[in-house]
């Protein structure tokens, strides 16, 4: 069983469009992340969704916004997509957001957005 | 600004030798140290935890923390090609509020 997955795996649009990702895990965990890893394979931290308390990385265009259905789901919808939005993004999950081995990450297969 | 780093490589060793990658962190609030292997193409997965100051061994892996010195390293003894990654270390502050990646370390290990 695949503990976190992630749909679509490859998306190719084009600029000004809007597209979602979509994130769940099946592991009962109560935090979700959502990261970008771009070209240069920095990854980065765009949310933490815990208990219904939303974490944003300040950095974060409002472009972006996540919206969890329910604690399993965490997606990420893309607005006005434009070409630095290219990258591969990463939803995880773990227990806790702080808790010694509670914090642990599991990452999902990833997302390959091209915006053409 | 909060900073994770680490030598981007690639550190190249022979197989069966020992792999050391090391991170430095700037904010000495950190409280949590992780190290994740990625492969090309792949989802980062974790190798270690550590949160106390010292060695703490897995197997093949020792992660070694020191908080004074803001330093977090990872061995990898008997390396094999299988080994060959982007090692990431990963710091978590401030009750999950800053969780930073650094840049990542590309290790190659040769046969």
């Amino acid at each position: 069983d695949t503990a976190v997955s992630q749909t679509p795996k490859y998306l190719v649009t084009q600029m000004g469009n809007d597209k979602s990702i979509k994130c769940e895990q099946n592991l009962g965990h109560d935090t979700m992340y959502w990261y970008k890893q771009d070209s240069k394979k920095f990854l980065k931290i765009m949310f933490s969704y815990n208990n219904k308390e939303l974490i944003i990385n300040e950095t974060v265009p409002n472009r972006f916004s996540p919206k969890s259905p329910d604690k399993a789901h965490l997606n990420l919808h893309i607005n006005s997509l434009e070409l630095g939005d290219s990258a591969v993004y990463f939803c995880a999950s773990s227990a806790e957001i702080a808790g010694g081995d509670l914090e642990t990450q599991y990452f999902g297969p990833g997302t390959r957005l091209l915006v053409l | 600004q909060k900073e994770v780093e680490q030598n981007s490589g690639p550190l190249s060793v022979p197989e069966g030798a020992i792999a050391s990658l090391n991170c430095t962190y700037s904010d000495r609030g950190s409280q949590s140290f992780f190290w994740y292997r990625q492969y090309s193409g792949k989802s980062p997965e974790l190798i270690m935890s550590i949160y106390s100051n010292g060695d703490k061994e897995d197997g093949r892996f020792t992660a070694q923390l020191n908080k004074a010195s803001q330093y977090v390293s990872l061995l990898i003894r008997d390396s094999q090609p299988s080994d060959s990654a982007t090692y990431l270390c990963a710091v978590n502050e401030n009750y999950g509020q800053n969780f930073v990646f650094g840049p990542g370390t590309r290790l190659s290990v040769l046969p």
